[in-house]
């Protein structure tokens, strides 16, 4: 079993619309959680972290955090074309060395 | 500017030639990671280390080396490097729980 799996996609919505991520993980102990953005042949980077249960916003983007059922999702409201990209959910463990990193979720806005 | 700095941004070179990738951080981080990404299979990791001479394997560090002799730098050696190498290379850094910072990445070819 993976540490973090997400949904490869590809997701399209049409501009405007909420765009909905999600990533699941196996490990209970997880204590910090990552999304990012990675537009092609670019380097990741951060949009949110979170770190306890429930909702965090910040501008168009809300994170979401359940460790009961062990997922974390990431909302995008009035989705862009220029959000179009490869999101990346990452998880770290309590008293663990490493970050895990999902496989990404390809996203794409239809103008 | 809080930055990692990776060079080169490209690499081509022939198998069997002995190679390096630099990386440098200005943030004074302790931790630093080097990850290659492939398509289809995510960011994958391949060395890193929690503090000055203190490196440890990741998930694929079959061909590589590194060393951490400074804090800033953490360079990713290549002494044989062979076709199934050629990635895009990212170093990241980061301090406890905080979001790893990550390079511009390095797109390695060998032919």
């Amino acid at each position: 079993q993976k540490e973090v799996e997400q949904n490869s996609g590809p997701l399209s919505v049409p501009e405007g619309a909420i765009a909905s991520l999600n990533c699941t993980y196996s490990d209970r102990g997880s204590q910090s959680f990552f999304w990012y953005r990675q537009y092609s042949g670019k380097s990741p980077e951060l949009i949110m972290s979170i770190y306890s249960n429930g909702d965090k916003e910040d501008g168009r983007f809300t994170a979401q955090l359940n460790k009961a059922s062990q997922y974390v999702s990431l909302l995008i409201r009035d989705s862009q074309p220029s959000d179009s990209a490869t999101y990346l959910c990452a998880v770290k463990s309590s008293g663990a060395n490493n970050l895990f990193f999902g496989t990404g979720t390809r996203l794409t806005v239809i103008p | 500017e809080a930055q990692v700095t990776q060079n080169p941004r490209y690499l081509i070179t022939v198998t069997g030639k002995k190679l390096t990738v630099t990386c440098s951080q200005n943030m004074n981080h302790e931790y630093m990671s080097w990850y290659r990404q492939d398509p289809g299979l995510g960011l994958r990791q391949i060395y890193y280390s929690m503090n000055v001479e203190v490196t440890d394997k990741g998930d694929v560090p079959e061909g590589y080396k590194v060393s951490r002799k400074e804090k800033r730098n953490f360079p990713l050696i290549l002494e044989s490097p062979s076709p199934n190498q050629t990635s895009l290379y990212f170093c990241a850094s980061s301090r406890g729980d905080s979001p790893l910072h990550f390079g511009n990445g390095t797109r390695l070819t060998v032919t």
